[in-house]
């Protein structure tokens, strides 16, 4: 079955702990992002990566580090977790092949809520 | 500022009670306008992309209209299970890159 998983589903961590959340496609997309869902603020994207050893910033990146070694997996890692980053975060993958894969429906993981105390 | 915008916020209808989600945005250079639904506890599910003022598109009992500032989401004679959160998404070009922007999302319920 095509799909994006993230792990964990839930996480209850204290401010400063490093933590990492995993993710990964198994339908070969070039493209992967990350997302944090905050209500009332819509979906804001954290980074995203075009493919393999290339990523780059989004809208909201303090904070987060991602890492993109290999075509499957987009880690997102928090090195010095704060309050503000509880959220729900969501992975979130697309075929992109030039200019037209733009427009590429995103495929989304099941999401991952973080409590950070 | 470029900016997407859902309204309402939330909808009750009663089963079978029709009616509109909309979305409106605020950007130039529109490359493309998704509509994604959200149960919960999960993530958002593609349902439509919209290209051009004047498309439309259907699915099952959703119909996804585009004019150059608006999209709507049409939902003909609702059942419980199209209760979900409807999210928006604007694709545009600007300052040389490609960006996405979300809205914050209409929460639908359905009841019987």
């Amino acid at each position: 079955e095509a799909q994006v998983t993230q792990n964990p589903r839930y996480l209850i961590t204290v401010t400063g702990k490093k933590l990492t959340v995993t993710c990964s496609q198994n339908m070969n997309h070039e493209y992967m992002s990350w997302y944090r869902q905050d209500p009332g603020l819509g979906l804001r994207q954290i980074y995203y990566s075009m493919n393999v050893e290339v990523t780059d910033k989004g809208d909201v990146p303090e904070g987060y580090k991602v890492s993109r070694k290999e075509k499957r997996n987009f880690p997102l890692i928090l090195e010095s977790p704060s309050p503000n980053q509880t959220s729900l975060y969501f992975c979130a993958s697309s075929l992109l092949k030039g200019a037209a894969a733009y427009n590429s429906p995103l495929h989304f993981g099941n999401g991952t809520r973080l409590t950070v105390t | 500022e470029d900016q997407v915008t859902q309204s309402p916020e939330a909808l009750r209808l009663q089963e079978g009670e029709s009616s509109s989600l909309n979305c409106s945005y605020t950007v130039s250079g529109l490359r493309g306008l998704f509509w994604y639904r959200q149960d919960p506890g999960k993530g958002p599910e593609f349902l439509f992309t919209l290209y051009s003022a004047g498309e439309e598109k259907e699915k099952e009992r959703l119909k996804a209209t585009l004019t150059k500032k608006e999209s709507f989401l049409h939902i003909t004679a609702p059942k419980p299970e199209d209760s979900a959160t409807y999210l928006c998404a604007v694709q545009f070009f600007s300052g040389g890159y490609n960006k996405l922007i979300f809205g914050a999302g209409t929460r639908l319920a359905v009841h019987p």
